[in-house]
């Protein structure tokens, strides 16, 4: 299947500073991405969508200044977590599917594990 | 709007003992199901999906039947390992079209001990 990578797989940051996470389809184009945040023993929320070459869309509730979100090419998406705090503490977890391809499944990266201290 | 119920956890086993996770939904149209799995610290991996009634999806021993009627996608497997410990999730396609946009239930931990 298709490979979707996201790096970094770990991450802790200062409360205040910005992190950048990103999402890679290693084979394939992604017009659209995905970005969800997973708490301990939750499940996924759908935080936004990414799309290539326009705004993302987010979920409601979801701050748009908070969670930059860039889809800059076919094949990249980051989320960046600005001025962050220990309560963004989570499991970002990015996905993909392939363009055009009917009832596909969607692809996830390996995740990353945000701590700010 | 859509949803995804998931019976709650943790689920204990003792290795070969017969596994269910109950998963039911509610949605318009007519989704696609999937099961993922997530094993400790790492993303999610498709375990098996059914695109329309009455498909069985199955892989590596689990089967999943897309059952309309009863709008449930139950997750079952004859004997289980203490490998398949990880947290196993019951999700829809969002909108019609299929962009890959999830709706996922809470999660199910199932602990196989051997």
């Amino acid at each position: 299947g298709a490979v979707v990578s996201q790096h970094p797989s770990r991450v802790i940051c200062k409360s205040g500073t910005s992190v950048k996470i990103e999402c890679r389809s290693l084979d394939f184009q992604a017009t659209t991405m995905f970005w969800y945040r997973q708490f301990p023993k939750q499940s996924l929320m759908l935080m936004a969508t990414s799309n290539e070459g326009s705004k993302a869309t987010y979920e409601q509730g979801v701050e748009k200044d908070k969670f930059l979100i860039n889809h800059a090419s076919l094949t990249l998406s980051t989320l960046t977590v600005t001025s962050a705090h220990p309560e963004d503490s989570s499991f970002y977890i990015c996905s993909a599917s392939e363009p055009g391809v009917l009832n596909t499944e969607a692809f996830f990266g390996q995740g990353t594990r945000l701590t700010v201290v | 709007g859509d949803s995804v119920t998931q019976m709650e956890g943790p689920v204990t086993l003792s290795e070969e003992a017969f596994l269910t996770i109950n998963c039911t939904y509610t949605a318009t149209g007519y989704p696609s199901l999937f099961w993922y799995v997530q094993y400790p610290g790492e993303g999610l991996q498709l375990l098996l999906k059914a695109t329309k009634a009455d498909d069985k999806g199955s892989n590596k021993g689990f089967e999943a039947t897309y059952r309309k009627e009863t709008t449930s996608f139950h997750l079952e497997k004859g004997s289980v390992q203490v490998s398949d410990s990880a947290v196993y999730f019951c999700a829809l396609s969002g909108p019609p079209g299929n962009t890959g946009k999830l709706i996922f239930g809470q999660g199910t931990t199932l602990q196989v001990k051997p």
